[in-house]
């Protein structure tokens, strides 16, 4: 059972413009959204979170915006750069355990 | 490098063999969480370790799988018999305090890369 889902497997955006990648989950026991960056061959790296008593988080370039009542979450990146190119994972977290989707891979085209 | 660090990064196994996979969790790190990453899919839980603890093993198979913190040394995941649906890119992430008291991220090593012939 995928209670993270990303249904974008991939996304292409120029650079310069905004990248959203978007993230579902099913419980609503969750307490804490996570966003993980990963390069290939390496492990995943925070990038930003967001606890479910919010409902918008920004660091720079990074904004997550949680809606709980769709129990949807984005990841707005703006303004898009090369080096953003990438696989982005969502996450999401109850007790001991963190749930990961399947993630989505963003080619930032310069 | 005060990171995640695992061991190997690549490892090959035939068939039936054992497969052991190593993870030295970042320093003052006491909680260590093993995931498994199939191709073409996400993260999935394994298990969540504290030294000399497993405190959730959920997400382990039931068989053939079995994992370790000791008091002294790294975590390890064990893979007995392998089969070929055991290749997979295995992932091990460390955090400073229990996973329900985790509001930050998690730190996660560079993987080891299991492919068995």
């Amino acid at each position: 059972d995928q209670q993270v889902k990303q249904n974008s497997p991939s996304l292409s955006v120029q650079e310069g413009r905004i990248s959203i990648l978007n993230c579902d989950y099913t419980n609503s026991m969750f307490d804490y959204f996570l966003w993980y960056k990963k390069y290939p061959a390496e492990g995943p790296t925070f990038l930003i979170s967001i606890s479910s008593i919010k409902d918008k988080n920004e660091d720079g370039r990074f904004t997550v915006f949680l809606n709980k009542s769709a129990k949807h979450l984005s990841l707005h990146i703006v303004p898009s750069q090369p080096g953003d190119s990438a696989v982005y994972f969502c996450a999401a977290s109850t007790g001991n355990q963190f749930y990961f989707g399947t993630g989505t891979s963003l080619t930032v085209i310069p | 490098n005060a990171g995640v660090m695992q061991n190997p990064r690549h490892l090959v196994r035939r068939r039936g063999q054992e497969a052991r996979l190593r993870c030295s969790p970042m320093k003052g790190h006491s909680h260590v969480y093993w995931y498994r990453q199939l191709p073409e899919e996400g993260l999935k839980f394994m298990v969540y370790l504290q030294k000399e603890n497993i405190i959730d093993e959920s997400g382990m198979p039931k068989e053939r799988f079995s994992a370790e913190f000791p008091k002294e040394g790294p975590s390890i995941l064990r893979i007995q018999q392998v089969v070929r649906g055991d290749s997979a890119a295995y992932f091990c992430a460390s955090s400073p305090r229990p996973a329900s008291q985790v509001t930050g991220e998690l730190f996660f090593g560079e993987g080891s890369r299991l492919t068995v012939l």
